[in-house]
């Protein structure tokens, strides 16, 4: 089946440590993204990428980083600059279906990253 | 980017329709309107998505009004699997889409 994996589950991090996050999709789509969502609140956008070797950073992209090398794969790096990076990061993507419009987004099930 | 507003939380039994409005005001001529579930620790769901009039589905109706400054979200015949949050996005190709807090929807038996 298609769809998005976001590994791992769960992740710990001690502080000053940097982590990454994995996403890898097998639904051929060309933009992908990362959230991240805070106890109780909605999506806040952090990266997104619509091709290869390209990406934008969104509202909260501080203390992030990401890479597009692969169509497949967009994966997220929590750096020590990121000063409060427990939360659920959540990884989308999307494709355009033409005529100016996109399919929607699908999302991966999430990686739950604590500091400890 | 155009701005949604969303009740905070609603209520309902079960075997009730909901509906659930969304303004978004600034809304642009390319925006299409896009709506989401999202169950606890999980990633959200499309639900729905239309542009104008109407739009229907296996799960859910989409009414969206001429002027297109708001839509409705509405489902029918909710079950307590229909407890979750519900999100109303804007937006258009070549933009990422901006999720704000969402409708928390609880359904009673």
């Amino acid at each position: 089946d298609g769809g998005i994996t976001q590994s791992p589950k769960y992740l710990f991090r001690k502080e000053g440590q940097n982590v990454t996050l994995s996403c890898e999709q097998n639904l051929n789509h060309d933009a992908m993204y990362w959230y991240r969502q805070d106890p109780g609140q909605g999506l806040r956008l952090i990266y997104y990428s619509q091709i290869v070797n390209d990406f934008q950073k969104g509202d909260i992209a501080e203390g992030y980083s990401v890479s597009r090398e692969k169509k497949e794969s967009f994966p997220l790096t929590v750096t020590s600059a990121q000063k409060n990076p427990t939360a659920f990061y959540l990884c989308a993507s999307s494709i355009d279906l033409g005529s100016g419009r996109r399919i929607g987004y699908t999302f991966g099930s999430g990686t739950r990253l604590t500091v400890v | 980017l155009a701005k949604t507003t969303q009740p905070i939380s609603m209520d309902s039994y079960e075997g009730q329709e909901v509906n659930i409005t969304c303004s978004h005001n600034n809304i642009a001529t390319n925006d299409y309107i896009t709506w989401y579930q999202q169950f606890p620790s999980q990633g959200p769901r499309f639900i729905i998505q239309g542009y104008k009039t109407k739009v229907t589905n296996e799960v859910a109706s989409l009414f969206i009004p001429a002027d297109r400054k708001s839509s409705t979200l509405s489902l029918p015949r909710v079950s307590l699997s229909d407890t979750a949050v519900y999100y109303c996005l804007v937006g258009d190709v070549g933009r990422a889409l901006t999720f704000g807090s969402g409708t928390r929807l609880q359904v009673q038996p």
